[in-house]
């Protein structure tokens, strides 16, 4: 079976530093990964994702994620943090043998003015 | 494109009533998804359609627990009876089937309180 782990419950960051928030994947075959961001009291929203291809993917509101097969890890990242990037933060890999995602547990991202 | 619309936004209701929470999937999606959310447990997927069909339910908790997609615009989630323990937010998210579109697209969800 597959799975995810996002390592931090929380991550702090000072506004203009750069932002990693971690994720690790478990999965047989090809992994194909995601991150979703998640504003209170709002829906998940799709960021990006990785399917194959250039291990560096780019995604929205200047949000990028390495995939790293060595290290099955997909790390989100950005170079100059925004206040507005306080949100929860989801990495997610799609299921073997069915068309579905396991979520990890979510990080929680705060940028310090 | 509205997105995936969801309804009641909020719901309250007493131990023992049936709650039904309602999704309109994305046009053109032949993919929807039911997931809960805890503090607990964090994000489960309950079931999964695939042209109105359920394909996975293994996730559903309790026969108190059903879901149905009359047609491709509707979706239903219904508990019947509801227990303070089903208190989370219900998410319902769409997808298409084309090659590499794999990423799911969600609803603004329904907070449900059972009291």
């Amino acid at each position: 079976a597959q799975s995810v782990a996002q390592p931090e419950d929380q991550v702090n960051v000072a506004e203009g530093n750069p932002l990693t928030v971690k994720c690790t994947y478990s999965v047989s075959g090809n992994p194909y990964l995601f991150w979703y961001v998640q504003y209170p009291n709002r829906g998940l929203q799709f960021l990006l994702k990785y399917i194959t291809g250039d291990n560096l993917v780019k995604g929205s509101y200047g949000f990028e994620a390495e995939f790293n097969k060595s290290q099955t890890s997909f790390h989100l990242k950005k170079p100059s943090a925004l206040v507005s990037d306080s949100a929860l933060y989801f990495c997610a890999v799609r299921d073997t043998g069915r068309r579905a995602l396991t979520f990890g547990s979510g990080t929680r991202l705060q940028v310090q003015p | 494109d509205a997105g995936v619309i969801q309804s009641p936004r909020h719901e309250v209701t007493e131990m023992g009533q049936e709650v039904t929470l309602r999704c309109k999937p994305i046009s053109g999606h032949d993919y929807l998804f039911w997931y809960r959310q805890t503090m607990m447990r964090g994000l489960e997927l309950l079931i999964y359609f695939n042209n109105n069909v359920p394909i996975d339910d293994s996730g559903m908790p309790e026969d108190r627990f059903s879901a149905k997609m009359p047609n491709a615009s509707f979706s239903t989630l219904k508990i019947q009876p509801s227990e303070p323990r089903d208190s989370a937010v219900y998410f319902c998210a769409s997808s298409l089937a084309n090659l590499g579109e794999y990423e799911q697209y969600f609803g603004p969800g329904t907070r449900l309180t059972v009291t």
